[in-house]
């Protein structure tokens, strides 16, 4: 049973355009959904994350975007650059458990040409 | 203590062979977890310590996996005679209490 379900699996664009991740969930108990981004040869780096209470948060290029009722989240990198070139997770977490354990998707491989 | 360090990075061994991780973490940090990455895959839990409790294993940790805290400080995995489907990347992670890993670079495990 895949709880988070991410698309697409993989992504091109163009510099300065905006790449749009999507993932959607299952579970009702998880209340926290992180970004990570994880470069070849090297662990998942903790981007941007977003809980329930709110529809969007933003730092600098990245911006989360939730829909509670639809059990759905999404990543939006404005201006991309070549260097934002990577495989990014999305995940999800029972924050009130008292473990934090993450449930990850698949994975999106972006690609940014320049 | 600029991030949480892991030891070997790659690691190649014949089936049959038992290996041995470490995962040196944030010191500051209580919580340590540990993940495993095949490729094309997000990371899948695996287990995690509290300190030096270890408080939860997934049913991906078979009887032939291990790990240890001793001392609520670095931490080890071992896998017991390995096969091949073991191969994949071990991820180890920190982080204070509450949500906001860390994680390390990883152990690449090949099985041959």
């Amino acid at each position: 049973q895949q709880q988070v379900k991410q698309s697409p699996q993989s992504l091109i664009v163009q510099k300065g355009g905006i790449s749009i991740i999507n993932c959607a969930y299952e579970n009702t108990a998880f209340d926290y959904f992180p970004w990570y981004q994880q470069f070849p040869g090297k662990g998942p780096a903790l981007l941007i994350a977003i809980r329930p209470d709110v529809s969007e948060k933003k730092e600098g290029r990245f911006t989360i975007s939730f829909n509670k009722s639809a059990k759905q989240f999404s990543l939006h990198i404005m201006d991309s650059q070549p260097g934002d070139s990577a495989t990014y997770f999305c995940a999800a977490s029972f924050d009130g458990g008292s473990n934090y354990k993450l449930t990850f998707g698949k994975g999106t491989l972006l690609t940014v040409n320049p | 203590d600029t991030g949480v360090s892991q030891n070997p990075r790659h690691k190649i061994t014949k089936r049959g062979q038992n290996v041995t991780f470490r995962c040196d973490p944030i010191s500051e940090h209580n919580r340590l977890y540990w993940y495993r990455q095949t490729l094309g895959q997000g990371p899948e839990f695996l287990t995690y310590f509290q300190n030096e409790a270890q408080l939860e294993k997934s049913r991906l940790l078979s009887d032939r996996f291990s790990a240890e805290r001793p001392k609520g400080s670095f931490s080890t995995l071992e896998i017991q005679r390995t096969e091949q489907g073991d191969s994949a990347m071990y991820l180890c992670a920190s982080s204070p209490a509450g949500v906001g890993y860390t994680f390390g670079s990883g152990t690449r495990l090949t099985v041959v």
